[in-house]
């Protein structure tokens, strides 16, 4: 039973180049999210899917773009990358039933921008 | 926008005491939850309330929701040095968390 799966773990970047970081996740939520970890700032959310086809923004999406082909993948991409976006990135899925909101997380991806 | 406040931001005690660790917020929640995540791991989740004024009890960590569903406590008895880690409160939908900033909490032997 894996989960949901990132990778990769870690990766570095030179400032204006471009990366996709994959997701996947083999229990078959209609839910997926990616968030970025910063120190001191919790987790914040980039994009969200609640479905194949359909995306939406979250409250930090500049400089990414995300696509839901099929319900287990879940890309994000960077377009070009730069030094703000050095951060930990975590892709999650979910459930929902009306009491249960429980979100699973990957192991997260440590992206290093230079 | 919907914040949620944690307090403590860091929290270092020895083994044995009891702590509390809060979650606050000027908004209503449908339901909020308790996430602790490891160094190199992701967030897993330790609890949902979704009823004002819930308490659930998971072994020595007790957690409460507010009867105005805006705020929630996280109490830990006899902590241990495996309680240590970092704590997240998150309010909202499963693939629309708003999280807490987190409590990095070290118990030391």
């Amino acid at each position: 039973n894996a989960g949901v799966t990132q990778t990769p773990k870690f990766q570095v970047l030179k400032t204006g180049q471009s990366m996709t970081l994959q997701c996947a996740q083999d229990m078959n939520h209609e839910y997926m999210s990616w968030y970025r970890q910063d120190p001191g700032m919790g987790l914040r959310l980039i994009h969200y899917s609640v479905g194949a086809g359909i995306t939406d923004q979250g409250e930090v999406p500049n400089g990414y773009n995300v696509s839901r082909s099929t319900t287990e993948d879940f890309p994000l991409r960077l377009l070009s990358a730069a030094p703000s976006q050095t951060s930990v990135y975590f892709c999650a899925s979910s459930y929902m039933t009306p009491k249960n909101t429980e979100a699973f997380f990957g192991q997260g991806t440590r992206l290093t921008v230079v | 926008t919907q914040l949620l406040e944690q307090s403590p931001q860091f929290l270092s005690i020895q083994e044995g005491e009891n702590l509390t660790v809060y979650c606050n917020s000027s908004s209503v929640f449908s339901s909020l939850q308790w996430y602790r995540q490891e160094p190199g791991e992701g967030p897993v989740l330790l609890v949902t309330v979704v009823t004002g004024g819930e308490v659930k009890k998971l072994k020595r960590l007790t957690f409460q929701f507010g009867d105005a569903r805006k705020d929630s406590s996280l109490h830990i008895t006899a902590a241990q040095p495996g309680d240590t880690g970092l704590y997240l409160c998150a309010g909202g939908g499963g693939n629309k968390l708003v999280f807490g900033a987190g409590t990095i909490l070290r118990v030391k032997s």
